[in-house]
């Protein structure tokens, strides 16, 4: 079975271009989330999806990042207008959508955005 | 203060060593801790987990939560070559999300 998969690995842009994020999540799994490590920083928490419903955006920096789960399939992440501080490495992860206990976040292996 | 703290290294052991890895936590209200690997260039990948407080064995790896302290702790024995990358602790959030320390860089030589 295929694992959580990101595109680009990575890019590199301009500040004031956008660019657009994409994660296909493993097969069947329902809750899908992003996250970001700025250089220097932790792994940081941006929003979760339960299929294409978005469950909590409160870790979205502000309203420049828009993320979309159409048919709560793949995933994308939409950055416009990309600033410098926008610079790191988002990850997505996905899992199952338990009713209790744990659920393991199976992570992609991330795309390194760089703002020039 | 920071929910998580964790002290991002790096430490170099030599092969065989026992690792000691390291959280501090501030939310008492967390109940599920996590380890994470990361190799360069990749994505973490789980190593552990642990409800509520109490010690979890996985061959060469033990976790330990003291919640009392809030404080969590991951040993590897017989550490090995290929241990080598960063290890990560993470607490889930009452939203299901993942709060992260810093990492810690680990290496081991042969």
């Amino acid at each position: 079975e295929a694992g959580v998969t990101q595109f680009p690995s990575h890019s590199v842009i301009e500040k004031g271009q956008t660019v657009t994020l994409r994660c296909d999540p493993i097969s069947g799994h329902d809750n899908l989330y992003w996250y970001r490590r700025v250089m220097g920083k932790e792994i940081k928490f941006l929003l979760h999806f339960v299929k294409e419903s978005k469950q909590d955006e409160s870790g979205m920096p502000n309203n420049r990042f828009l993320a979309e789960r159409t048919g709560g399939t793949y995933s994308t992440l939409k950055v416009q207008p990309a600033e410098l501080e926008d610079s790191g490495v988002y990850f997505c992860a996905s899992s199952h959508l338990g009713t209790g206990g744990y659920n393991e976040q199976f992570f992609g292996p991330g795309t390194r955005l760089t703002v020039l | 203060q920071k929910e998580v703290e964790q002290d991002p290294g790096p430490l170099s052991v030599p092969e065989g060593a026992i690792v000691s890895l390291n959280c501090t936590y501030s939310n008492s209200a967390f109940q599920y801790f996590m380890w994470y690997r990361q190799y360069s260039r990749k994505g973490p990948e789980l190593l552990m987990y642990t409800y509520s407080s109490g010690n979890k064995e996985d061959g060469r790896f033990t976790a330990q939560v003291d919640k009392s302290s809030k404080y969590i702790s991951l040993f590897i024995r017989d550490s090995q070559p290929s241990d080598s990358a960063t290890y990560l602790c993470a607490m889930r959030g009452s939203q299901g999300n993942l709060i992260f320390g810093k990492g810690t860089k680990l290496s081991v030589k042969p």
